[in-house]
């Protein structure tokens, strides 16, 4: 089955340090993945995306990624996080074995920074 | 690039009542897609469109649900008989090309069912 699993719900980071969020997938086909960011009330941001090539990708706001096929997995990081970062993180996977290109969202990790 | 706009923001509605959501996707957009999300949940698939074919629609959309994209510009999505369960985040997201481009999502109307 296809799925996506965010284990961590919260996480508390201070201001400055450095950041983790995890994120496997199981997809039995070439997974294109994402990873979004949603303010309250706001629609999804997209951070940063891996489709093929080098599996360390750069995004925006200062974040990147590591794509790891052997443990399947798609890690958000950031070197120094800042108060304004503070929101629901979504990692998701497009569905390439649709012709629609579906995302199938985990069920976020929600940072919370500390001053 | 004017972005993805969803209308109305918010919606409060009695239970039996009927509601209409609607999307207007980036301009040239030619794939358009509609979510749910719940309280403390990733967004969940409903339904896509390439150009005005609904092509895909997930078992989530009961009949109740209907969605339509005339002209495969703007899409409306329409629930009857709205229930209590269908409180939710309802966000809309477009892209363009024929591979897995990424999707750009408006800011969703939120329904409340009271």
């Amino acid at each position: 089955a296809q799925s996506v699993t965010q284990p961590d719900i919260h996480i508390t980071v201070s201001e400055g340090a450095s950041l983790e969020l995890r994120c496997n997938y199981s997809y039995g086909a070439t997974p294109y993945l994402f990873w979004y960011v949603q303010s309250p009330g706001q629609g999804l941001q997209l951070l940063l995306k891996y489709f093929s090539g080098d599996t360390l990708v750069q995004g925006i706001k200062g974040f990147e990624a590591e794509f790891k096929r052997s443990q399947s997995s798609f890690n958000l990081r950031k070197p120094s996080v800042h108060w304004s970062d503070a929101a629901e993180y979504f990692c998701a996977v497009g569905a390439s074995m649709d012709s629609s290109y579906k995302l199938i969202f985990g069920s976020g990790t929600r940072l919370l920074v500390r001053p | 690039d004017t972005g993805v706009s969803q209308n109305p923001r918010h919606k409060i509605t009695k239970r039996g009542q009927n509601v209409t959501f609607r999307c207007d996707p980036i301009s040239e957009h030619n794939r358009l897609y509609w979510y749910r999300q719940t309280l403390g949940q990733g967004p969940e698939f409903l339904t896509y469109f390439q150009n005005e074919a609904q092509l895909e629609k997930s078992r989530l959309l009961s009949d109740r649900f209907s969605a339509e994209r005339p002209k495969g510009s703007f899409s409306t999505l329409e629930i009857q008989r709205t229930e209590q369960g269908d409180s939710a985040m309802y966000l809309c997201a477009s892209s363009s090309g024929t591979g897995p481009y990424e999707q750009y999502f408006g800011p969703g109307t939120r329904l409340t069912v009271t």
